[in-house]
């Protein structure tokens, strides 16, 4: 069964380095996400991609991070310089084109920020 | 702007009881409805969802649930609790027919629920 996988499961960083969260969709899906969870916290979303541009985002997804789909399979999630409060899982979702259609979610990558 | 309250950040059931996880949400458009499971250490997983038509969604595991729109309720609902549905539950609301809505999601808080013997 396909699948959305995500690299690596776990990042450590120091505060002010960046970091680049990576994801590969599945296959034939058009729409991706990014949403992430602060341990003890709900799922939030993040940003969303179609057709090779960002179609939404939340106020978290400020000028720190940026999204991009380098070459066709994968799907990433820079943080140009991260903050303490950037710790959190951060998943990746992908689905098909029907408006009905279910988003996919990854296994998530832990990142933590020293 | 869409919201989802799960009542109950914690629910203990016995094994073989009913589990039922609450799930109220708020939507200015006629929404649809997901159930998400998350395990220890693992990604979300899809349970059921709720788009158009019956009203009572059947999911994997054993689990249903059903949208009461006069209620503005999804709740979750497994006759006979396992061991192994001892997880974190999502409920979660799409904004597919909201104007420039790329159909994100928004999560409730979720339920951590807990199966004894």
């Amino acid at each position: 069964e396909p699948e959305v996988t995500q690299t690596p499961s776990h990042q450590v960083t120091q505060m002010g380095q960046e970091v680049i969260l990576r994801c590969v969709p599945i296959s034939n899906h058009l729409y991706f996400y990014w949403y992430r969870q602060i341990l003890g916290q709900k799922v939030e979303f993040l940003v969303s991609f179609y057709n090779n541009e960002i179609s939404e985002k939340s106020e978290i997804f400020d000028d720190q991070f940026s999204v991009e789909r380098p070459d066709g399979s994968n799907f990433t999630l820079k943080i140009r310089s991260t903050k303490l409060e950037d710790s959190a899982m951060y998943f990746c979702a992908s689905r098909g084109q029907g408006v009905a259609d279910t988003q996919y979610f990854g296994p998530g990558t832990r990142l933590t920020v020293l | 702007a869409q919201s989802v309250t799960q009542l109950g950040s914690h629910v203990s059931v016995s094994e073989g009881a009913l589990v039922l996880l609450r799930c109220n949400y708020s939507s200015s458009v006629p929404p649809y409805l997901f159930w998400y499971v998350q395990y220890p250490n693992q990604g979300l997983q899809l349970l059921l969802k709720y788009t158009t038509g019956a009203t009572l969604v059947k999911g994997i595991n054993g689990f249903e649930a059903e949208f009461k729109k006069s209620e503005t309720s999804f709740h979750l609902t497994k006759p006979s609790a396992h061991m192994s549905d001892a997880a974190e539950y999502f409920c979660a609301v799409s904004d597919w027919g909201l104007t420039g809505g790329g159909n994100k999601l928004t999560f409730g808080t979720g339920t951590q629920l807990k199966v004894e013997l």
